[in-house]
């Protein structure tokens, strides 16, 4: 079955402690983005990437990385430097062509203690 | 600069009554437009969406909306409201040019009462 997966479903850290969560896909997409969700504030743009080895900060960007080296994978890295790191994360991909909807991934909810 | 707003955070229906969710978008291009519903801990699933051509689009689940470029609206409608509607739904809007950033709306909770 084509897809997104995101792993772990849940995840938690210690503050201070950087830490990554994954996202494969299998759908042949070339753009891949990722977004954190809050109560009542919808979805933020952390990240998102057009291309292999290309990415670019969405609007929420600081505090967060990212890597694009496998059409497949986009991994999202929570840095220490984040203040509010404790939220619902989520990745989506999209055939980059014009009107296409976004595929999103079943998220990871993380708790920074 | 494109933004979506959904009037309702939370909306209450009965059991087989209409079930309305509201979206308005401001984008200076032609828009792309999207509905989407998640359930509790999950990640999001498109119900519908408006491209190109016919204003009245149906999607899953017996949802449909219609996009009102005079009103610039697109809201989401359901004749008759089922307990398993019940879940947090999206509106977003893209647009042609750029690399085709989505905005999101806040989310408008349907609650569905027996």
């Amino acid at each position: 079955d084509g897809g997104i997966t995101q792993s772990p479903k849940y995840l938690f850290r210690k503050e201070g402690q950087n830490v990554t969560l994954s996202c494969e896909q299998n759908l042949n997409h070339d753009a891949m983005y990722w977004y954190r969700q809050d109560p009542g504030q919808g979805l933020r743009l952390i990240y998102y990437s057009q291309i292999v080895n290309d990415f670019q900060k969405g609007d929420i960007a600081e505090g967060y990385s990212v890597s694009r080296e496998k059409k497949e994978s986009f991994p999202l890295t929570v840095t220490s430097a984040q203040k509010n790191p404790t939220a619902f994360y989520l990745c989506a991909s999209r055939e980059d062509r014009l009107g296409n909807e976004q595929f999103f991934g079943p998220g990871t909810r993380l708790t920074v203690l | 600069a494109q933004s979506v707003t959904q009037l309702g955070s939370h909306v209450s229906v009965s059991e087989g009554a209409l079930v309305l969710l509201r979206c308005n978008y401001s984008s200076s291009v032609p828009p792309y437009l999207f509905w989407y519903v998640q359930y509790p801990n999950q990640g999001l699933q498109l119900l519908l969406k408006y491209t190109t051509g016919a204003t009245l689009v149906k999607g899953i689940n017996g949802f449909e909306a219609e996009f009102k470029k005079s009103e610039t609206s697109f809201h989401l409608t359901k004749p008759s409201a089922h307990m398993s509607d019940a879940a947090e739904y999206f509106c977003a809007v893209s647009y042609s040019g750029g690399y085709q950033k989505v905005t999101f709306g806040t989310g408008t909770k349907l609650q569905v009462i027996p």
